[in-house]
């Protein structure tokens, strides 16, 4: 198994409400990756997750707080989200930090209304 | 720090020509090298990386890259193209000791393939 997989594969939310995207990943990878790409723009890093701990976080606001349970599963929960949050939202791994290559799942395409 | 510039927003070009998507990059240390696709509404698929070696890199789909040291290039070429290879292209770079995530990536090439 070689994929990283996201659901839902589209979501619509509102301001107000709360949601999660789910990331998952079965090749034994200790290194996980948010990152958010808008439009005709390359993919921008958000989070770092190494062996289960949050490594990096490239100041992104607390609407968004990522959670890793295990070492196969990466969360992103929303909440009280802004219309310029509207974004495809691409997971990633990697075997771990130090990897030459990261694997990028299909991305979840939200959009805030 | 790096950066990485892809010249071209777009490309148009006719199915089964040849194309070359144009990449070139700064980096004050040593650097691996990656070209990504992106098919609409999907995430990225690696093309192909340069870690060392040969200079002359293949990749999936029939896509090849040279990596040119003096040039800091990387450009991106494919002898024939089809319909499917219409798509979003990226190059990035990483830094030899940097991490996986520290990925730089250029503003992408669209490479529109018609009949």
């Amino acid at each position: 198994d070689t994929e990283v997989t996201q659901t839902p594969k589209h979501l619509v939310m509102g301001m107000t409400n709360k949601k999660s995207l789910k990331c998952e990943q079965h090749m034994g990878h200790r290194a996980m990756y948010w990152y958010k790409q808008k439009a005709k723009k390359p993919p921008e890093l958000m989070f770092v997750y190494s062996y289960e701990k949050l490594s990096i976080n490239e100041s992104v606001p607390s609407r968004f707080s990522p959670e890793c349970p295990n070492s196969s599963l990466l969360n992103l929960h929303l909440h009280a989200l802004q219309p310029e949050d509207s974004a495809l939202y691409l997971c990633a791994s990697s075997q771990d930090e130090l990897a030459t290559e990261a694997f990028f799942g299909q991305g979840t395409r939200l959009t805030v209304v | 720090a790096q950066s990485v510039t892809q010249l071209d927003s777009q490309v148009p070009v006719f199915e089964e020509a040849p194309v070359e998507l144009r990449c070139n990059y700064s980096s004050s240390v040593s650097v691996y090298l990656f070209w990504y696709v992106q098919y609409p509404n999907q995430g990225l698929q690696l093309l192909l990386k340069y870690l060392s070696g040969s200079t002359l890199v293949k990749g999936i789909n029939g896509f090849e890259a040279e990596f040119n040291k003096s040039q800091t290039s990387f450009h991106l070429r494919k002898p024939s193209v089809h319909i499917s290879d219409t798509a979003e292209y990226f190059c990035a770079v990483r830094a030899l000791r940097g991490t996986a995530s520290k990925l730089t990536f250029g503003t992408g090439t669209r490479l529109q393939v018609t009949l």
